[in-house]
């Protein structure tokens, strides 16, 4: 069974349109990410959500938003798309550790396009 | 904000050859991650660690908190050793992400 699974693989839609990401993870982890990798292959931290806290990075537009139906699923929702949000964006879960530090569970990633 | 530099960006060597990659970061951490991420671009997470060593099959990581650094090794590399190696640190209290540095692309040739 997969870990950490994300859809769609790939999604390629039109400027100004809105578009949603799903991530589910079946190892009854706790915290869960967003994460986005450039054109330059550089992973950046998007959200971070463990169902008690949301943290933003507070670089991420506002046109980004994660909604988390229950603690196994953490969905992106893209509004507006601009050709700039081009990119691929990486699931993720941990079990959060109080001491700090943990393995994280990466999702196969979705590659948007924007044209 | 923590700085992440890993170096080399970029490494070629013969298969058989000691693999080592350096990651050094600013400010203090509770955690280091070593990820590989493959051609297909798939993430997989090598090793966490906070203090001193860990071994798995051909790969050692190492860390030094005192000096900030880490260096991840590859012993007796292959060809499937060839992916993009990325460094990361978690700083943060409460459930926060990683920062990761721009990765180390290796490429093992027969």
């Amino acid at each position: 069974d997969t870990a950490v699974s994300q859809t769609p693989k790939y999604l390629v839609t039109q400027m100004g349109n809105d578009k949603s990401i799903k991530c589910e993870q079946n190892l009854g982890h706790d915290t869960m990410y967003w994460y986005k990798q450039d054109s330059k292959k550089f992973l950046k931290i998007m959200f971070s959500y463990n169902n008690k806290e949301l943290i933003i990075n507070e670089t991420v537009p506002n046109r980004f938003s994660p909604k988390s139906p229950d603690k196994a699923h953490l969905n992106l929702h893209i509004n507006s798309l601009e050709l700039g949000d081009s990119a691929v964006y990486f699931c993720a879960s941990s079990q959060f550790e109080a001491s700090g530090g943990y393995e994280q569970y990466f999702g196969p990633g979705t590659r948007l396009t924007v044209t | 904000k923590n700085e992440v530099e890993q170096s080399p960006q970029n490494l070629t060597a013969q298969e058989g050859e000691f693999i080592t990659i350096n990651c050094s970061y600013s400010v203090g951490i509770s955690a280091l991650h070593w990820l590989q991420q493959h051609p297909g671009g798939g993430i997989v997470s090598l090793f966490m660690l906070s203090s001193g060593k860990k071994k798995h099959g051909r790969l050692i990581a190492t860390i030094n908190i005192q000096e900030k650094h880490s260096s991840l090794h590859i012993t007796a590399s292959h060809p499937r050793d060839s992916a993009v190696y990325i460094c990361a640190v978690y700083s943060g209290g409460g459930a926060d992400g990683l920062t990761f540095g721009k990765g180390t692309h290796l490429i093992i040739q027969p």
